[in-house]
């Protein structure tokens, strides 16, 4: 069965940093890539980030460039979300999923984190 | 940056009706369309790709069309289960973008 398991969420004030981790299992997980999608409370959602299987291929939203930096451990079946500078429009659920291909529908979604930023 | 927009964005909608959700791309899209249900509390759920590929386990009672420009997600006759909020999201190229949903409730 395939799982996938983020954490690392948590409350954070606004400029800090804070690292998302998502466990994967059940599958082949340098077979798949993956991605970050987040969802604002009551809100809709909003792809974050993807990966490629070899770690390349590596895309982001526009309201994330150059502050979140997604990576992946195939040798520990991981997804990473580095999340910098953080504000207050970054409070949300963040979901990990895998596709088949770096441009793919999500096949599998985690039960997610929140990340709630706030003074 | 491509642009969906889902209309509409709320539905009432009785147990047996036939429901039509519209999303409309900003640009050509080709068929690079998915989607998807999700329900309060949960993860989304992925009901169909390529515009009109249906996913396994989803009921034949969902279905999709469309190419280019504007797509549709039509529920034949709406079941008690089928209440949730419904997105779309274009695979054409990155930033990959979701319309606004669109949320079906009981009349």
């Amino acid at each position: 069965e395939v799982q996938l398991v983020e954490s690392g969420g948590g409350l954070v004030r606004p400029g800090r940093s804070l690292r998302l981790s998502c466990a994967a299992s059940g599958f082949i997980f340098d077979d798949y890539a993956m991605h970050w999608v987040r969802q604002a409370p009551g809100k809709g959602l909003e792809w974050v980030s993807g990966i490629r299987w070899d770690g390349g291929g590596i895309e982001y939203a526009d309201s994330v460039k150059g502050r979140f930096t997604i990576s992946r451990d195939n040798a520990k079946n991981s997804l990473y979300l580095q999340m910098n500078s953080l504000r207050a429009d970054d409070t949300a659920f963040y979901y990990c999923g895998k596709s088949n291909t770096i441009l793919a529908e999500v096949h599998s979604w985690g039960q997610g984190t929140m990340v709630t930023v706030s003074s | 940056d491509i642009q969906l927009t889902q209309s509409p964005s709320f539905l009432s909608a009785s147990v047996g009706d036939r429901v039509t959700i519209t999303c409309r791309a900003s640009q050509g899209i080709s068929s690079y369309l998915a989607w998807y249900q999700q329900k309060p509390g949960k993860a989304p759920k992925v009901l169909m790709s390529t515009a009109s590929t249906l996913q396994s386990g989803v009921p034949s009672r969902f279905s999709g069309s469309g190419s280019g420009t504007e797509f549709t997600l039509t529920i034949s006759s709406l079941q008690p289960e089928d209440f949730a909020t419904y997105y779309c999201q274009q695979l054409k190229s990155y930033p990959l973008t979701f319309g606004g949903g669109t949320k079906v409730e009981i009349k």
